[in-house]
């Protein structure tokens, strides 16, 4: 089967502009997360969708960090106006149900990064 | 909450040699223990997980975890290093509570350096 599926895979920007990442999950998995991995730690999630509606979204800088999934299945994450502390690598991924004990298999990421 | 803690940052083995990651958590609930593996350039793989049935875990690539309760840890193995498993390592919780967003919580990362 396909797996998650993200682009643009790398993005270079100026502080201030704003960019746009896009996440397909794998076809039927009902939720999605947006994690970002900043160099040398771990992917924090930033926000989670079961089927289009917001589970959490606790960890979103809701100031300049925006995210959708209108229709239930791929998602568009936004930075608007990027600043230089969000070059990271913004990683999606997907499970088929919601469930601590849910697998939840990753795409390659979009790499960021803001000069 | 939950938290995880790597307890070694970076961890060098040679070729052929054993390969011990640890991981140690804390959690509210009864967790979902996970390790995933991150190549270079590549996105983060699924190595192995718990989910409160048999306490070892065995993985892809020869892995294997053991989920010990009383030491609230979840210590990654491989009997024999192969030199195309340098790569960083996560080890992972997620609770059970099912009252909120089940996000998974990731540690800092092992870097797992093979010597030839």
């Amino acid at each position: 089967e396909a797996g998650v599926a993200q682009s643009p895979r790398y993005k270079i920007i100026e502080k201030r502009q704003s960019v746009a990442f896009w996440c397909n999950p794998i076809s039927g998995h009902a939720t999605l997360y947006w994690y970002q991995q900043i160099l040398g730690q771990g992917p924090k999630l930033l926000i989670q969708f079961q089927n289009n509606g917001v589970v959490d979204d606790s960890q979103l800088p809701k100031d300049r960090f925006s995210a959708e999934r209108l229709k239930g299945v791929d998602s568009t994450l936004k930075i608007q106006p990027a600043k230089l502390e969000d070059s990271a690598v913004y990683l999606c991924a997907s499970s088929l149900e919601w469930g601590g004990s849910e697998t939840q298999y990753f795409g390659p990421g979009t790499r960021l990064l803001v000069l | 909450a939950q938290s995880v803690t790597q307890l070694d940052s970076h961890v060098s083995v040679s070729e052929g040699t054993p390969v011990l990651l640890r991981c140690n958590y804390s959690s509210s609930y009864s967790p979902s223990l996970f390790w995933y593996v991150q190549h270079p350039n590549k996105g983060l793989q699924l190595l192995l997980k718990y989910t409160s049935a048999a306490t070892l875990v065995k993985g892809i690539n020869g892995f294997e975890a053991e989920f010990k309760k009383s030491e609230t840890s979840f210590h990654l193995t491989k009997p024999s290093a192969h030199m195309s498993d340098a790569a960083e390592y996560f080890c992972v919780v997620s609770d059970l509570s099912g009252g909120g967003a089940d996000g998974l919580t990731f540690g800092k990362g092992t870097h797992l350096i093979i010597q030839p």
